[in-house]
């Protein structure tokens, strides 16, 4: 199983609190992502980095913002949580190339916003 | 994401039937990945698929590319209740952007004994 462990796995947290989801990996792999998953829309991509500092956009990141200092954290900042965040979050991380590029995934945060 | 369509959203089949999954996209695929999801827990990598015409297998499951690469499906033979789950596709769809890897909403698949 690739390494890579979310904290925290649950949280409840109220509207206007903010609210740290941390993706850590042991792969040293370079590209990392963070999804939300909700029914009827599947897995959205909010941000992702392929480096440390280096971190960009997906399709859903308004209210998001994201941080990587080290190449083994990935953190994901809700400024100001909002009801429509509540969600089931994923970080990824992606394999090397050359080999088929797929996307290993954590166990998820489930973050309910009151 | 719009640009995979996963068919069909939901299947219940009885344990031992065959069934099949479908995963569209309007834009040629760069390479196509099959992921399993059981309830509340991370996706689960199944296979990757990247030349028109590829077929791949991992024990009961078999997954086709076709050969314009739009679309891809699964299917699974004789059913059992550990094939239960969410089946995501994934893909590389360079006009997406910046998005590296988009997502159908996936298939929600019941087996029943």
């Amino acid at each position: 199983d690739a390494g890579i462990t979310q904290s925290p796995r649950h949280k409840v947290t109220e509207t206007g609190t903010p609210v740290t989801l941390r993706c850590h990996q042991t792969e040293n792999h370079r590209y990392m992502y963070w999804y939300r998953q909700d029914p009827g829309h599947g897995l959205r991509l909010i941000h992702y980095s392929y480096g440390v500092k280096d971190t960009d956009k997906g399709e859903v990141s308004d209210g998001y913002s994201v941080s990587r200092s080290k190449t083994e954290d990935f953190l994901l900042t809700l400024e100001s949580a909002t009801s429509s965040q509540t969600s089931v979050y994923f970080c990824a991380i992606r394999a090397p190339p050359g080999g088929t590029g797929e996307l290993f995934f954590g166990e998820g945060s489930r973050l309910t916003v009151l | 994401s719009q640009e995979l369509e996963q068919s069909p959203q939901s299947l219940i089949v009885q344990e031992g039937k065959n069934l099949t999954i479908n995963c569209t996209s309007s834009k040629t695929l760069y390479g196509l990945y099959w992921y399993k999801q059981k309830y509340g827990e991370g996706l689960i990598f199944l296979m990757m698929l990247q030349k028109g015409g590829e077929e791949k297998s991992h024990e009961k499951i078999t997954a086709k590319l076709d050969e314009k690469k739009q679309q891809s499906s699964l299917h699974i033979t004789a059913s059992q209740p550990s094939h239960a789950g969410i089946y995501l596709c994934g893909a590389v769809i360079p006009s997406s952007g910046n998005t590296p890897l988009v997502f159908g909403k996936g298939t929600r698949l019941s087996v029943i004994a």
